[in-house]
């Protein structure tokens, strides 16, 4: 029940293209969902983040939509670019809990071709 | 303001032995968190510290242990290393430690057992 699902494993996208990246969790108290992207040699950094009670967040090129009742979330980019090539987590947390009660995904490795 | 460091960068130790990776977290972060990367299971949460005490575990051995230290820096410690410890060990700081808390995270300690 702590898990949390994350698909494609890998994805590989044209330039300009909207990839799409899906996590489905079955804890129904977790409310905080956010997205990590990681580049080879580095850790991975905060992109962006979504509270249940909404179903939309957007940041510049990055869209997070979130299904409650389907208990599923995902990742959109739009206009993709090279540059967007990296490894992308979601996670999910527990209310009011610490670092340690986030749940990471598998993670999935976006390929972004010129 | 300076990032999340780590020392080393890169590890390469025989089984049996021991080791200890170092992290310090950015300037006004109390909260240290460690996290285990591998291609397999990803993610995975190995604890957190605040103001020098662990406040979270997660599920490995006692082999890995850690602590904190007055100005936040943290080390973590793996004994009696296995072939199955080769991963990426990640140091995350934050303020206050809480799950919607942004973490940032290092650069990682590339860890290999032979």
């Amino acid at each position: 029940q702590q898990q949390v699902k994350q698909s494609p494993q890998s994805l590989i996208v044209q330039k300009g293209g909207i990839p799409i990246i899906n996590c489905a969790y079955e804890n129904t108290a977790f409310d905080y969902f956010p997205w990590y992207q990681q580049f080879p040699g580095k850790g991975p950094a905060l992109l962006i983040a979504i509270r249940p009670d909404v179903s939309e967040k957007k940041e510049g090129r990055f869209t997070i939509s979130f299904n409650k009742s389907a208990k599923q979330f995902s990742l959109h980019i739009m206009d993709s670019q090279p540059g967007d090539s990296a490894t992308y987590f979601c996670a999910a947390s527990n209310p009011g809990g610490s670092q340690g009660n986030l749940i990471f995904g598998k993670g999935t490795k976006l390929s972004v071709k010129p | 303001k300076a990032g999340v460091t780590q020392t080393p960068r890169y590890l390469i130790k025989t089984r049996g032995q021991q080791v200890t990776l170092s992290c310090s977290p950015i300037s006004g972060h109390r909260s240290v968190s460690w996290y285990q990367q591998t291609p397999g299971q990803g993610l995975q949460f190995l604890f957190e510290y605040f103001s020098e005490t662990q406040r979270n575990k997660g599920n490995f051995p006692g082999r890995f242990s850690g602590r904190q230290f007055s100005n936040s820096r943290s080390e973590m410690n793996v004994s009696t290393l296995e072939l199955g410890d080769s991963a990426l060990y990640l140091c995350a700081s934050s303020f206050s430690g809480h799950s919607t808390d942004t973490q940032y995270f290092g650069p990682g300690t590339r860890l290999t057992v032979l």
